[in-house]
């Protein structure tokens, strides 16, 4: 039973920002917003992650709204080497489920 | 400072036919994971150690056995192979079984079971 919603596929145009949502509405008040991303078929990568506040790392932006059932993930300038499939998390411990993903395609 | 290693990369095996796959940290991580990725689906968890000489079930971990052979090394064997488990597998570790703490993947072994 997936703990998060997120959109099949999206497309963005190099250089501009991608904003990649995520739905938890059944988020505990203990549980973690993960996202990780996933280019081609390699193992995948940590993004960034948050509990309550917004948090900005050097690849990306974490918006995560006041009630905690939804959050935004922020590429400030994607670029094609940002094609991936992006997964937003809901971690309680080692329970780190993975969705099926957001397809993010990056444009020239 | 090569983070997490798997070997082998690919593999085939007949139906019955047994294997070990190895998974290998190098950062001193405490937590250790075995995830399988079906075509198309997201990853699933196995089995994960929290510590050196712990390991737990997780979600799908029917057919599959474990052993954490010291702090850098996890491993996972498949007894009898079925063609059901026709997968990637990745290998993850983490400083702590811990929701604060990011876990860091291998590049996966790709496995056939014919």
């Amino acid at each position: 039973d997936a703990k998060t919603t997120q959109p099949t596929s999206m497309d963005c145009a190099e250089g501009r920002a991608a904003n990649l949502p995520c739905n938890h509405s059944t988020i505990s008040g203990n549980e973690y917003v993960y996202w990780y991303r996933q280019i081609h078929s390699q193992g995948p990568q940590y993004i960034i992650h948050g509990l309550k506040n917004n948090e900005t790392n050097e690849m990306a932006s974490l918006i995560i709204t006041e009630d905690r059932k939804s959050s935004t993930l922020i590429l400030p300038h994607a670029t094609l080497r940002d094609t991936a499939v992006y997964y937003c998390i809901v971690r309680a411990y080692n329970d780190m489920r993975f969705g099926a993903g957001t397809r993010l395609t990056v444009k020239p | 400072n090569a983070g997490v290693t798997q070997t082998p990369k690919f593999q085939v095996l007949k139906t019955g036919q047994s294997m070990t796959l190895q998974c290998a940290q190098d950062m001193n991580h405490n937590s250790m994971y075995w995830y399988r990725q079906d075509p198309g689906m997201g990853l699933r968890l196995i089995y994960y150690s929290a510590s050196e000489g712990t390991t737990d079930k997780g979600e799908v971990p029917n057919g599959y056995n474990v052993s954490r052979l010291n702090k850098r090394e996890f491993s996972l064997r498949l007894e009898s192979a079925a063609p059901s488990q026709t997968s990637v597998y990745f290998c993850a570790s983490s400083e702590a079984d811990s929701r604060e703490d990011e876990q860091f993947f291998g590049p996966g072994t790709r496995l056939t079971v014919l």
